[in-house]
C-alpha cells in the first residue's frame, strides 16, 4: 500500500460511454498526477496537479478531462474514447511538483475501450 | 528533444549483480530517478540522485555522472522478486516549469 488509492481498478467502456477515474491520496501530499502506461511505451504524464491547480497539459485531447477539488483528490473524466486509448492510468502524488524525488504512484485503473 | 536510453531487457541469475544503464539526452536536468514495476503492480520509488556520485540504499545503488549525461540502477545480491521493469525518470527544469520524463523500461529476468 502506498497511501494512493484508485478507483475502479478494470473498466471496460464503449466509445460512447462517459466514466470517470477517480484517486486518493492520503499521504498529505499537495502534487497530484495522471499517467497512462501503454504496453511497450514509456509512461507518458497526461496532467499535473500543484495546490489543486492545473500545472501541466502535455497535449492530451479533450476527450480526457481532469478535475482536482482539493490536494487529495483527483479525478479523470473520460468520453468519447477511442480504442487506442485502452491502457493502465496511474495516479501519483508527490510532497511537492517542483524539485526532485519521490512521486507515490497508486495502483493503476485498466482501460479497456471497447 | 529529451530522450532517455535504456536496455529493453537484461536477464542475471540469482545472487549476482547486474548494472542498469540510463542514457539522457534533455536541457535543464535536475535528477535522476528510478522506479520499480513489477507485472500487475504500480511503479514504486527506488533512489533519485541530483548529485554526481553513488547513493546506496541496502541492495540497490544507483549512480549519475551529469557531465556524462549518464546513470545507472546497481542491484547486488539478486534475488527472484527481483525480477520486474525498471525506469528512469529524468527531472527536468525548463521554462515551462518542471517535468518528469519517463524511460521506456528495462525487463530485469533473474533466473535460479
Amino acid at each position: 500500500e502506498t497511501g494512493v488509492t484508485q478507483t475502479p481498478r478494470h473498466l471496460v467502456m464503449g466509445m460512447t460511454n462517459k466514466k470517470s477515474l477517480k484517486c486518493e491520496q492520503h499521504l498529505g501530499h499537495n502534487a497530484m498526477y495522471w499517467y497512462k502506461q501503454s504496453a511497450k511505451k514509456p509512461l507518458e504524464l497526461m496532467f499535473v496537479y500543484n495546490f489543486k491547480e492545473q500545472t501541466e497539459n502535455n497535449s492530451v485531447p479533450s476527450r480526457f478531462s481532469p478535475e482536482c477539488p482539493n490536494s487529495s483528490h483527483l479525478f479523470l473524466h473520460l468520453h468519447t474514447l477511442q480504442p487506442e486509448d485502452s491502457a493502465l492510468y496511474l495516479c501519483a502524488s508527490s510532497q511537492g511538483a517542483s524539485g526532485g524525488g519521490e512521486q507515490y504512484f497508486g495502483p493503476g485503473t485498466r482501460l479497456t475501450v471497447t | 528533444g529529451q530522450s532517455l536510453e535504456q536496455p529493453s531487457e537484461v536477464t542475471a541469475v540469482e545472487g549476482a549483480i547486474v548494472q542498469i544503464n540510463c542514457t539522457y539526452q534533455t536541457s535543464g536536468f535536475y535528477g535522476l530517478s528510478w522506479y520499480q514495476q513489477h507485472d500487475g503492480g504500480a511503479p514504486t520509488f527506488l533512489s533519485y540522485n541530483a548529485l554526481d556520485g553513488l547513493e546506496e540504499t541496502g541492495r540497490f545503488s544507483s549512480f549519475l555522472s551529469r557531465s556524462d549525461s549518464y546513470g545507472y540502477l546497481l542491484l547486488q545480491e539478486l534475488q527472484m522478486k527481483d525480477s520486474a521493469s525498471y525506469f528512469c525518470a529524468v527531472r527536468v527544469l525548463n521554462t515551462g516549469g518542471f517535468k518528469t520524463i519517463f524511460g521506456a523500461g528495462t525487463r530485469l529476468f533473474v533466473k535460479a
